[in-house]
């Protein structure tokens, strides 16, 4: 079964652009969480999606956002990109998100804003 | 407010030994554990959990224990490996949430 699969890889933008990450989680999971990385930080939750519907949020400005489609697949999205955004973007799935489900995480996404 | 804490940044051990890495959490709603591992420029890879209901579970070479009253968990490593070299997490979650609480990470060293 194919894993969590995370794209881009990488990205490489500026202050105040906005971008776009996109995660396809495992066949069968209908949850999606998404957290940021940075060093020192830990992995610090962002949003959790189920059947196209946020069920919980962290405590991030509301310039990050998301959105999950009817296949599960999510997108995670960031405007007007700060230089405390560059970090490692993680997406994990689990078959229904309840807090004893194991998350499998993707690879990731390193943001690097200049 | 750190809810779930890792206070050794690294750890370093010889092949072969014993390795234990601490965790330590507030929240006395947390029901549900679990420890990753992650090398450079990899996603987290799932290790071991346990539920509270659980004092130890073992997998292999990995055994967590769960001490409740002290709202404290470890994760042991025997024996140790250098491929176990990576950060290492804790997490913690409640039946009722839909989000994991990470720990900081303790970076783990193997020695050959």
């Amino acid at each position: 079964k194919a894993g969590v699969t995370q794209t881009p890889r990488y990205l490489i933008k500026t202050r105040g652009q906005q971008v776009t990450l996109s995660c396809s989680p495992i066949s069968g999971h209908r949850s999606v969480s998404w957290y940021q990385q940075t060093p020192g930080q830990g992995l610090q939750f962002l949003f959790e999606y189920f059947s196209e519907t946020q069920r919980n949020k962290g405590n991030f400005p509301g310039r990050f956002s998301g959105r999950q489609f009817s296949n599960s697949r999510s997108e995670m999205n960031v405007s007007t990109l700060e230089l405390g955004d560059s970090a490692l973007y993680l997406c994990a799935s689990s078959l229904v998100g309840r807090g004893t489900d194991t998350q499998y995480f993707g690879p990731g996404t390193r943001l690097t804003v200049l | 407010d750190q809810q779930v804490k890792q206070n050794s940044p690294s750890l370093s051990v010889q092949e072969g030994r014993i390795s234990i890495l601490n965790c330590d959490y507030t929240n006395s709603m947390f029901d549900y554990f679990l420890w990753y591992k992650k090398y450079p420029a990899e996603g987290p890879t799932f290790l071991i959990s346990i539920s509270s209901i659980k004092d130890k579970n073992e997998d292999g070479r990995f055994t967590v224990f769960l001490n409740k009253s002290a709202k404290h968990l470890s994760l042991h490593i025997v024996p140790s490996q250098p491929g176990d070299s990576a950060v290492y997490f804790c997490a913690a979650s409640w039946a009722g949430t839909y989000k994991y609480i990470f720990g900081t990470g303790t970076r783990l060293k193997v020695l050959a």
